[in-house]
């Protein structure tokens, strides 16, 4: 295994596109989350997946973003209509709740852009 | 809620010399506690965490760091800088037994001189 994934690692789109965005997390791990993180800032929750129920979605998250994990494998995070304002790092991570671990093991992160 | 203050967004120090990145919390319950480095355009990786078990917690490249209660506080410590050592770092909270999601601190720069 070789930690989680994310495709792709940067994305450039226009204003108004939609963009999706995909994790791939450990593959033992039944926790999956999803975290933003703008310039000079820490990253900030956005939702958590335990297996394919997403669980807890914050209050950053708009109406314009969705975010899917069929099958409690891969998870998606799909932004309609992008804003300027959604130009950020978009982080996944993952861990293993069972085993009572709080450990999250992050991805490389997708640098969005909107031009 | 939690939250998480790291004080000072830039910390420069020489190669060889004391590294210490502050860290104070809050939270509504014992915490869990992290610090996450992070290299340009890259993820986060785990440097080490506290669980409350021992207060005196040791993490990889010999960063370590105290859970001090009495003042809420985290700080990472490293005796001696490496050039290797420039990067972002964060400090993080969870409180435990909820979805263990992560709230960040705005995260320190360090810089190492020669």
């Amino acid at each position: 295994d070789t930690g989680v994934s994310q495709d792709p690692r940067h994305k450039i789109t226009k204003r108004g596109q939609n963009v999706t965005f995909r994790c791939d997390p450990i593959s033992e791990h039944n926790r999956l989350y999803w975290y933003r993180q703008t310039l000079g800032q820490g990253p900030e929750f956005l939702t958590y997946f335990q297996n394919e129920a997403q669980l807890e979605k914050s209050r950053l998250l708009s109406d314009r973003f969705s975010a899917e994990r069929p099958k409690g494998s891969f998870s998606t995070l799909e932004i309609q209509r992008t804003e300027q304002g959604d130009s950020a790092m978009y982080l996944c991570a993952s861990s293993q709740h069972d085993r009572g671990g709080t450990e999250a093991f992050f991805g490389q992160g997708t640098r969005l852009t909107v031009v | 809620a939690q939250s998480v203050t790291q004080l000072g967004s830039h910390v420069s120090v020489s190669e060889g010399a004391l590294v210490l990145l502050r860290c104070n919390y809050s939270s509504s319950v014992p915490p869990y506690l992290f610090w996450y480095v992070q290299y340009p355009n890259q993820g986060l990786q785990l440097l080490l965490k506290y669980t409350s078990a021992a207060t005196l917690v040791k993490g990889i490249n010999g960063f370590e760091a105290e859970f001090k209660k009495s003042e809420t506080s985290f700080h990472l410590t490293k005796p001696s800088a490496h050039m290797s050592d420039a990067a972002e770092y964060f400090c993080a909270v969870s409180e435990p037994g909820a979805n263990s999601k992560l709230t960040f601190g705005k995260g320190i720069t360090l810089s190492v001189r020669p």
